[in-house]
């Protein structure tokens, strides 16, 4: 299944954080959410073999990489206190389409910036 | 732009009750709507889709394009269906088919 790392996190405002994710095997396409409390996830970015697919409403500092072996990162620059949330990251297999396609879901790292 | 509403952030039936779980949408073109759920302490995870036409677990949902709805539907709920659902839209076709949510009902089934 999708696995992230690490778990939890603490951080200070300004500072900067890298989270990761390893994607299902066979998956090529990664996904990242921010999931505030109290509310669902909100898209931040899809990636599709290395390259950028697709982008929510966040800012530039919100950054991602995504390598050959299918893990990927999330990277964001000056953390501010409204980062703070679970980050979800999302596989799903390339050639998922209609009946198939799916999003897999890892357990999430909770970020806490203060 | 596209948005997915949940009216409910609570709902609690008892034990053999029917169940509704409200969903709207607003979305400008085709779209393929889920029903996430989350038990406790586990991961997100698919329920149905309505493309599928399959009943999960118990549960249905019909895409109502005229009142732009997703209602999840249950006729007799059981203790084990206490969870948080999502319900999400993604575009049909394309290549970024990222998931919109609701913001979720956390659904108590009563002994």
């Amino acid at each position: 299944g999708v696995t992230q790392s690490p778990t939890h996190l603490i951080k200070t405002r300004g500072q900067q954080v890298t989270l990761r994710c390893s994607s299902q095997s066979g998956h090529n396409t990664v996904s990242w959410y921010q999931q505030a409390l109290g509310q669902g996830p909100q898209f931040i970015f899809q990636y599709y073999r290395e390259e950028e697919n697709g982008r929510g409403n966040f800012p530039p500092r919100f950054s991602g990489l995504q390598f050959p072996n299918d893990s990927s990162e999330l990277n964001v620059n000056a953390l501010e206190l409204d980062d703070s949330a679970l980050y979800l990251c999302a596989s799903s297999p390339e050639e998922g389409r209609g009946l198939s396609y799916e999003q897999f879901f890892g357990p999430g790292t909770r970020l806490t910036v203060l | 732009a596209q948005r997915v509403t949940q009216p409910e952030k609570l709902l609690s039936v008892f034990k053999g009750a029917p169940v509704e779980l409200k969903c709207n949408y607003s979305y400008s073109g085709s779209p393929e709507l889920f029903w996430y759920v989350q038990y406790s302490r586990q991961r997100l995870q698919l329920l149905l889709r309505h493309i599928s036409r399959e009943s999960i677990k118990g549960f249905t949902a019909d895409l109502n394009k005229g009142e732009t709805s997703f209602h999840l539907k249950k006729p007799f709920a059981q203790e084990e269906d206490s969870a948080m659902y999502y319900c999400a839209l993604s575009p049909l076709s394309g290549s970024a088919r990222q998931l919109t949510f609701g913001s979720g009902t956390q659904l108590t089934v009563l002994p």
